[in-house]
This record gives structure tokens, sequence and C-alpha cells, in this order.
């Protein structure tokens, strides 16, 4: 079962920062947060992912809180491409334990 | 890199009949992954092979289902006999590793309808 709790759906105006939240409250000490995002009719992309310092990458930035029970994920000037579904998952950092999939929020960017 | 290949891209069979889904992993890549994903049950991993061993195919839905992988650069899933619950997208991915940081490539997907 997914560990994670998002919202089904969120809409962003085109240009704008999108903020996307998961819940995590569950979280063990060894486990990462990955974000994957899924657009229509392909496969999941991977995105980012962190311990508990915010990180950055050329597609967006995750920021952990402080206590790790939440992060969120910023697109920072989301474009109509960037409607997707996005999957927050959290993972143990040792041993090959698999990526388990949630529902995910379906992100729509509106012009 | 072309990245993750699948074949068919859509495939529409009958009841009973077998069915076979292809994937080239990512050349170099270490490790190949089988997801299924229905609207009903979300994305769900079926198996994963290490070195073209079989490591852990635990979500494999029952023994109408088997995969390969003969060598580094090919892999299958069969059904055999297809059922029309086994509608669904067959994703195909590819990692490295499986470490921390170790990313998963997926494919485009094979949609398979049977009906």
């Amino acid at each position: 079962d997914a560990k994670t709790t998002q919202p089904p759906s969120m809409d962003c105006a085109e240009g704008r920062a999108a903020n996307l939240p998961c819940n995590h409250s569950t979280i063990s000490g060894n486990e990462y947060v990955y974000w994957y995002r899924q657009i229509h009719s392909q496969g999941p992309q991977y995105i980012i992912h962190g311990l508990k310092n915010n990180e950055t990458n050329e597609m967006a930035s995750l920021i952990i809180t402080e206590d790790r029970k939440s992060s969120t994920l910023i697109l920072p000037h989301a474009t109509l491409r960037d409607t997707a579904v996005y999957y927050c998952i959290v993972r143990y950092s040792s041993g090959n334990t698999p990526l388990v999939f949630g529902k995910g929020t379906r992100l729509s960017v509106i012009a | 890199d072309a990245g993750v290949i699948q074949s068919p891209r859509h495939e529409v069979t009958e009841m009973g009949q077998e069915v076979t889904l292809r994937c080239k992993p990512i050349s170099g890549h270490d490790y190949l992954f089988w997801y299924r994903q229905t609207m009903m049950r979300g994305l769900e991993l079926l198996i994963y092979f290490n070195n073209n061993v079989p490591i852990d195919d635990s979500g494999m839905p029952e023994d109408r289902f088997s995969a390969k992988m003969p060598n580094a650069s090919f892999s299958t899933l069969k059904i055999q006999p297809s059922e029309p619950r086994d509608s669904a997208v067959y994703f195909c991915a590819s990692s490295k590793g499986w470490g921390l940081g170790e990313t998963q490539y997926f494919g485009p997907g094979t949609r398979l309808l049977v009906l």
C-alpha cells in the first residue's frame, strides 16, 4: 500500500508556480521521498527525490518539512505540458524495495 | 539512447489467445521491471530482473503470466491464456541499479485489450 496521501486533483494557471503537497506522516528515518509524473498515455517519468534537505533540479524543487511528515513538489513556471498525474512515493534507503505508486494528484495546467 | 522500447504499442486479442509483450531496456541497465496499470488498481509491479535473473515475481497475478529475460537487451511478458480482466497498460522499465538515486526509466507501454 502507498504510504502517502495526495489530493486527487489540482489546477494551476499557466506560468504560475504549481505546488503539489504530499503527506507521509509515517515516514521513517531511512525512507526517501520520490516524485514521478505520468503524462497521459506515457510511462511514468522521474522528477526528483530527497531525504530531508530541500532539493532542486532542472525540472522542479522538493521542499521537505523539518519533521519530514510532509513535502511539496514545486514546478516554478507551469506549462501546459506539465499537465499530468504526479506521484509522491516513499521508499527505503536500503535493499531493493519497490516503488509503490498510489493514486497521485492529477494536475491540470490551464491557459 | 532511444530509451526503453516496448512492442507492440497496442494489442487487441480474443479471450483464450496467447499474448506476448516485448521490451528492450536501456543499454547498460542491469534491472528490468514489468508493471501493469489499470484504473481500478493503479500501477502495480509484476516482476523484476537483475542481470537477466528474475528476482521477485510476487506481483505476477497467476500462473497464466510468465516473464523471461534471455539476454540483457530483451525481455518478454507472456499471458496464456488471456482473459478480459488482463486488459490493461503494461509498462516495462529499466535502471542501472536499484539503490538510492537510481531512477527507473519507463517505456511507452503496451495497451492490451482482451475481448
